[in-house]
């Protein structure tokens, strides 16, 4: 069951540019994780936030959890070609229980 | 974090055939460690949640017969896939939930190719 949407699916950027990620469901989730997976790779944990508006900082990643806990966001400030990979977020209905993954956002930034 | 590995990282095998691939908790007991598949360029797709001592838990239209999930101890959960037929093939990646319930840790993942 996917229960988080991710938009865009696909985004192609250049190099230095801004770009913003949503996962959005209508189902209440106590954490939510933004992860970034490589090909042939298993995914890589970038922050967990669990408190409803809550905003943490990465370098030049921004992330944000809905006043709700329905939604969250990523937003990335200059992009570079590092960026480039899948991202994924993932929510757990309940405190250490099954985690579900979003559709998945795959970012290209181009030099 | 807690510390991964599965194996094998990769594998192939012929249709029909049953194919065991282990995900190990290197650092941390783990009662509960949760089994994905990820077809390419698509989002990860939680199977089953493995449960030590106990059976394991299967997510909605997956086949706990075909897919079979044992956790005998607090550091090894294996998968079996029985009877691999070439839909099989999947990019299959375990995953351990953190101390606070809050996050999980990710093996490498075992790329399953069935001919």
């Amino acid at each position: 069951t996917q229960l988080l949407e991710q938009s865009p699916q696909f985004l192609s950027i250049q190099e230095g540019e801004n770009l913003t990620v949503y996962c959005n469901s209508s189902s209440v989730f106590s954490s939510l994780q933004w992860y970034r997976q490589e090909p042939g790779e298993g995914p890589v944990l970038l922050v967990t936030v669990v408190t409803g508006g809550e905003v943490k900082k990465l370098k030049r990643l921004t992330f944000q959890f809905g006043d709700a806990r329905k939604d969250s966001s990523l937003h990335i400030t200059a992009a570079q070609t590092g960026d480039t990979g899948l991202y994924l977020c993932a929510g757990s209905p309940n405190t250490g229980n099954q985690f579900y993954f979003g559709t998945g956002t795959s970012l290209t930034v181009i030099p | 974090g807690a510390v991964v590995s599965q194996h094998p990282s990769w594998v192939i095998c012929k249709s029909g055939t049953s194919v065991k691939i282990e995900c190990r908790s290197l650092d941390f007991q783990a009662t509960t460690m949760f089994w994905y598949r990820q077809f390419p360029k698509q989002s990860l797709m939680l199977m089953a949640t493995s449960n030590e001592g106990s059976k394991a838990t299967y997510e909605q239209g997956v086949e706990k017969d075909k897919f079979l999930i044992n956790h005998a101890s607090l550091t090894l959960s294996t998968l079996t896939v029985t009877s691999a037929h070439p839909e099989d093939s999947s990019f299959y990646i375990c995953s351990v939930p953190g101390r606070e319930g809050y996050e999980q840790y990710f093996g490498p993942g075992t790329r399953l190719t069935v001919t």
